[in-house]
């Protein structure tokens, strides 16, 4: 799978969009980007994911680059809840299944 | 739908016991993940089942660790004998796995700690 990066950690005001930025410049063809979230103690939660077109749910949207090597999640109006640790994970390809988590960004929302 | 189900929640053993994690996925998905989560190594897939085949084994650390899933909605994770630094967060997870399409959904975790 290929390998992205991420800032370890961001900061956004209540109420304010929380653009997060992911880059994975080695991503193949047929490989998906994939966000999940992690609130403090809990398991990882989906948020979204994309091949090449944007997407958009109701928790954020995902802006992916024309030539794929780097991606932003959107969450278009931040609350306290959502303070977590953000993952931006490729795959697909031969390991379609399997998600390899980096350290990923953290995400602290301010009053 | 009761999510994917995780038992025991918190687990405290002492150096050489066998623990026994145990796992239900989500009714009617066909692909079930075994992580761990650590301080130091982060989230780690271990091991992962399509179909009740595991697939792909090779994060499971070392001989001590076995998993089984003899059927579409129970799985296993052991531990024999364990160690303090199996210490950590097991998550289980599971997912209707089509071909790059991976919404998996995670279970609370399992936290162990070994003594």
């Amino acid at each position: 799978d290929a390998k992205t990066t991420q800032p370890p950690s961001m900061d956004c005001a209540e109420g304010r969009a929380a653009n997060l930025p992911c880059n994975h410049s080695t991503i193949s063809g047929n490989e998906y980007v994939y966000w999940y979230r992690q609130i403090h103690s809990q398991g990882p939660q989906y948020i979204i994911h994309g091949l090449k077109n944007n997407e958009t749910n109701e928790m954020a949207s995902l802006i992916i680059t024309e030539d794929r090597k780097s991606s932003t999640l959107i969450l278009p109006h931040a609350t306290l809840r959502d303070t977590a640790v953000y993952y931006c994970i490729v795959s697909g390809g031969t390991s379609y299944g399997k998600l390899t988590f980096g350290q990923g960004t953290i995400l602290t929302v301010h009053p | 739908d009761a999510g994917v189900i995780q038992s025991p929640r918190h687990e405290v053993t002492e150096m050489g016991q066998e623990v026994t994690l145990r796992c239900k996925p989500i009714s009617g998905h066909n692909s079930l993940f075994w992580y761990r989560q650590t301080m130091m190594r982060g989230l780690e897939l271990l091991i992962y089942f399509n179909n009740n085949v595991p697939i792909d084994d090779s994060g499971m650390p070392e001989d001590r660790f076995s998993a089984k899933m003899p059927n579409a909605s129970f799985s296993t994770l052991k531990i024999q004998p364990s160690e303090p630094r199996d210490s950590a967060v097991y998550f289980c997870a599971s997912s209707f796995s089509r071909q790059a399409d991976n919404e998996q959904f995670f279970g609370p975790g399992t936290r162990l700690t070994v003594l």
